[in-house]
């Protein structure tokens, strides 16, 4: 099973500043890898797959890069909306396994 | 505009099996290149895969659960089951339908979800 780590496990910001989110795999993976943001007692939503793609909506405030074992997601710029808990995740395909990193919150400073 | 919702109890026993039903709008699972997915996520957790299946019936299963899990559609009523057997109160969380973007079958995202639904396992 491939283990997704996500650092820092919190980060505090403050408003208009950027924000630099790390997930690394336990072996080098494809670029099948995806970030979602999750807001209080809401579901998760997807913000980049394919490493580096935005999502439908997303702004270009948000950036995705990385390859083999090392991935980033950053935040320009932060806005008040952006302070919430983001995961990235990981699907492989054989053995088939969707893989989910231990999250990374970002908090007001 | 695809939207999921999940259905089923809010509180099942230890040992019982829990059927989620998911009813989607706005895709067809008849489709090629169509999947949806279970996701669960326990109180404060990340969240955690269960299940996905294809337009083709192709059907993936996390392996920590594999034996207990099974995933079925409904094409006609645009509905996907999952069945969890044996359920025990660490399985207490809120469980998510998803629409998966795939391309030539390879999972790329989860573009959809649906709001959830918490399930507690407590006797």
């Amino acid at each position: 099973e491939i283990v997704m780590t996500q650092s820092p496990a919190t980060l505090s910001v403050s408003p208009g500043e950027s924000a630099t989110l790390s997930c690394r795999a336990g072996q080098s993976v494809s670029s099948n890898l995806a970030w979602y943001q999750q807001k209080p007692g809401q579901a998760p939503r997807l913000l980049i797959y394919g490493t580096s793609t935005r999502a439908t909506g997303i702004p270009a405030r948000f950036t995705g890069s990385g390859s083999g074992t090392e991935f980033t997601l950053t935040i320009s710029s932060l806005q008040s909306e952006d302070f919430a808990v983001y995961y990235c995740q990981h699907y492989n395909n054989w053995p088939p396994m969707l893989t989910f990193g231990g999250g990374t919150t970002v908090e007001i400073k | 505009q695809i939207t999921l919702k999940e259905s089923g109890p809010t509180l099942v026993k230890p040992t019982q099996t829990l059927t989620l039903t998911c009813t989607f709008s706005g895709f067809s699972l008849s489709t090629n290149e169509v999947s949806v997915g279970w996701i669960r996520q326990p109180p404060g957790k990340a969240p955690e895969w269960l299940a996905l299946i294809y337009w083709n019936d192709d059907k993936r299963y996390s392996p920590s659960l594999k034996s207990r899990l099974t995933i079925t559609k409904d094409t006609s009523k645009n509905q996907v089951v999952l069945t969890l057997t044996n359920m025990d109160p660490v399985d207490t969380a809120t469980y998510y339908c998803t629409h998966i973007m795939t391309i030539f079958g390879v999972v790329m995202g989860l573009d959809n979800w649906g709001q959830g639904i918490l399930v507690t396992v407590s006797s």
